[in-house]
Parts: C-alpha cells; structure tokens; sequence
C-alpha cells in the first residue's frame, strides 16, 4: 500500500521565479492538503483539495496557488518567490467517507525549497 | 483562528524514564487532536490521536489525555527508548484543518 508521495525531494530556487510541487495521496484517500514548515517550527496550514476544488485555506497570499486532478494528486504552485518561502512542504491525503471527512492526516516526506 | 500552545520546546530523558509533553487550545470548537512524531528528513508521522468525546486513549507505551474544559492535552510516553528521540507536535483541529502547536524535541540518552 503505497502512502503518501512527493517529488521533487529538494529544489533551489532564485528569487521571483515560481515553483510547482506534486503530491501523490496514499491509496484510497481523495483530499490533499498542503503545509509549510519553516525550521524550528510545525507545520502550517496552506490549503485543501477536494473534488478538484479549493476546500479550505489559510492564512496564505495569493501567490500560492493549486490544483487537483481527477486522480486525486495535487500540484502547489508558489509565484514571485521569496526568500522566506523557504521551507520544508508537506502534503497530507485523507479520506472524504460518506459525505463525511475522517480525522486522520497522513503526511508525505516533504520538498524541501530552497530560495537564494 | 485556532492557536495551539506546546511545552516544553526540548526535553531530555533517560531510557526508561517517562516523558510527558503537554498542549493548550484556543478554539473550544476544536473536536480532534492528532499527535505526530517527526525524524530527521522525514514526514511527521501519526502516533496517536484523540476525539473530543474521550478523555484518555492508550497504545502500548503512548498514552493522550483531554481536558476539554481546560482546553488542554497531553502525550506521554512511558519507558522511553533511543528511538523515540525526535521531534513530536501536537495539533488540534477545526472543521477539516490542522493546527499545529512549535514542536517538542525529545532527547533519549542510553
């Protein structure tokens, strides 16, 4: 049972350039959610797909922006980057059941982006 | 919005030893409290969780405690071992998104 996969692993970026991100749900679950680390801190709330929409979002400027395709994986896409968008971005798939979302979040390994 | 507070940001054990890790919520409408330990590199990873109807929920040497009134809860680890060193966060959640508290790091010494 494959769980949660993304790629690229690492990625250096130069300052207004963009980036885009992919995330694979682990098997079964239809909702991607996206978070920021930055070091020293957890895990921040960035936004969620479900059904190829925007569910959810945080605190986030428009510069970050996403999808989701029907096979239910995911792109981040970041614009105009700067350098405190540096950081470690996780993914974390669950699982919409009988109308329902369940609790449980299982997170990926992360891309760790980097911005000179 | 939610704000989630964890204490201590380090704590050093010895094997064997007990470790508790403790949070507060802001948000009484938060109902569901996941706890993630988080190695080097790596992903966090789920160890435990708690629903807002149960008071304590135990798995083996892991065992979370709620205190809805306080809006507190806590994880604690007993006869602790090397490789429960990492960091460990704790978040609580509202309608379908985490917040997470700074993160604890746990140091186990042989």
């Amino acid at each position: 049972d494959a769980g949660v996969t993304q790629s690229p692993t690492h990625l250096i970026k130069t300052r207004g350039q963009q980036v885009t991100l992919r995330c694979s749900p682990k098997s079964g679950h239809d909702t991607v959610s996206w978070y920021q680390q930055a070091l020293g801190q957890g895990p921040q709330f960035i936004f969620q797909y479900y059904e190829e929409e925007e569910r959810q979002r945080g605190n986030f400027p428009d510069r970050f922006s996403g999808h989701q395709f029907p096979n239910y994986s995911s792109e981040l896409n970041v614009n105009a980057l700067l350098l405190g968008d540096s950081a470690l971005y996780l993914c974390a798939s669950s699982l919409v059941l009988r109308g329902a979302r369940t609790d449980t979040q299982y997170f990926g390994p992360g891309t760790r982006l980097t911005v000179l | 919005g939610e704000n989630v507070e964890q204490h201590p940001s380090t704590l050093s054990v010895q094997e064997g030893d007990s470790a508790v890790i403790k949070c507060t919520y802001s948000d009484s409408a938060s109902n569901y409290f996941p706890w993630y330990k988080q190695e080097l590199g790596k992903g966090p990873q789920l160890i435990i969780d708690i629903r807002s109807n149960v008071g304590e929920k135990k798995d083996q040497r892991i065992a979370v405690t709620l205190n809805k009134t306080a809006k507190h809860f806590s994880l604690h680890i007993t006869e602790t071992q090397p490789e429960d060193s990492a960091v460990y966060f704790c978040a609580a959640r509202v309608y379908s998104t985490l917040t997470f508290g700074k993160g604890t790091m746990l140091l186990v010494s042989p």
